[in-house]
């Protein structure tokens, strides 16, 4: 499978506990994002890298949740104390950042996280 | 902030017919996508069109963009049972920024 991988697909978890969500682009894809998204809307926006470096956070990510691409690879999103609010699912993505006007951006299936 | 704001947020329709859908967004964009997203599944890339472009078509899908309107249209013809899902469009301040989605029109094809 070529396409954007993500792990776990189902977490549910006590309130309080940490989570981690593991995120494998498109291989040779510089850019990767993250997005959270809840039932009757949209994705919204959370972090974007370009190969390592993290760019930009939306203010959405508060300081409970860390993204970091270690390698310029793989991604791994981490919420700390969770809360019930936190429940959504979190989308990866990838594309290939050429310079040019637009990119097309790869979306996985999600990590769907319940908090309880 | 979510930029686009699909119109209408709900569409029924029986398989065969055509079935639109609009976008309309706030800030001068450099590109706009559009993605189907089946219920509980991660989005799908439907078409990349970019604001130099006024149409787009890729099979079944034919997409507009009206600049000065800051508007889209995606229009499913021949549309199939296969087609039920939600349709976002994204909006790209230039090559380089993340996506802003909107809401979504869900859209029902009854066979």
């Amino acid at each position: 499978d070529t396409g954007v991988s993500q792990n776990p697909r189902h977490k549910i978890t006590k309130r309080g506990q940490n989570v981690t969500f593991r995120c494998d682009p498109i291989s040779e894809h510089n850019r990767l994002y993250w997005y959270r998204q809840t039932l009757g809307q949209g994705p919204e926006f959370l972090t974007y890298f370009q190969n390592e470096a993290q760019l930009e956070k939306s203010r959405l990510l508060s300081d409970r949740f860390s993204a970091e691409r270690p390698k310029g690879s793989f991604s791994t999103l981490e919420i700390q104390r969770t809360e019930q609010g936190d429940s959504a699912m979190y989308l990866c993505a990838s594309s290939l950042n050429t310079g040019g006007s637009g990119n097309t951006i790869y979306f996985g299936e999600g990590s769907w996280l319940t908090v309880v | 902030s979510q930029q686009g704001e699909e119109d209408p947020q709900a569409l029924s329709i029986q398989e065969g017919e055509n079935a639109t859908m609009n976008c309309s967004y706030k800030t001068s964009i450099n590109n706009l996508q559009w993605y189907r997203q089946n219920s509980g599944r991660g989005l799908v890339h439907l078409i990349l069109i970019r604001s130099n472009e006024r149409e787009k078509h890729s099979g079944r899908l034919r997409v507009t963009l009206d600049t000065s309107k800051k508007s889209s249209s995606l229009l499913i013809t021949a549309s199939r049972a296969a087609d039920t899902a939600s349709y976002f469009c994204a909006t790209g301040r230039s090559g380089n920024t993340p996506l802003v989605f909107g809401k979504g029109t869900r859209l029902s094809v009854i066979a």
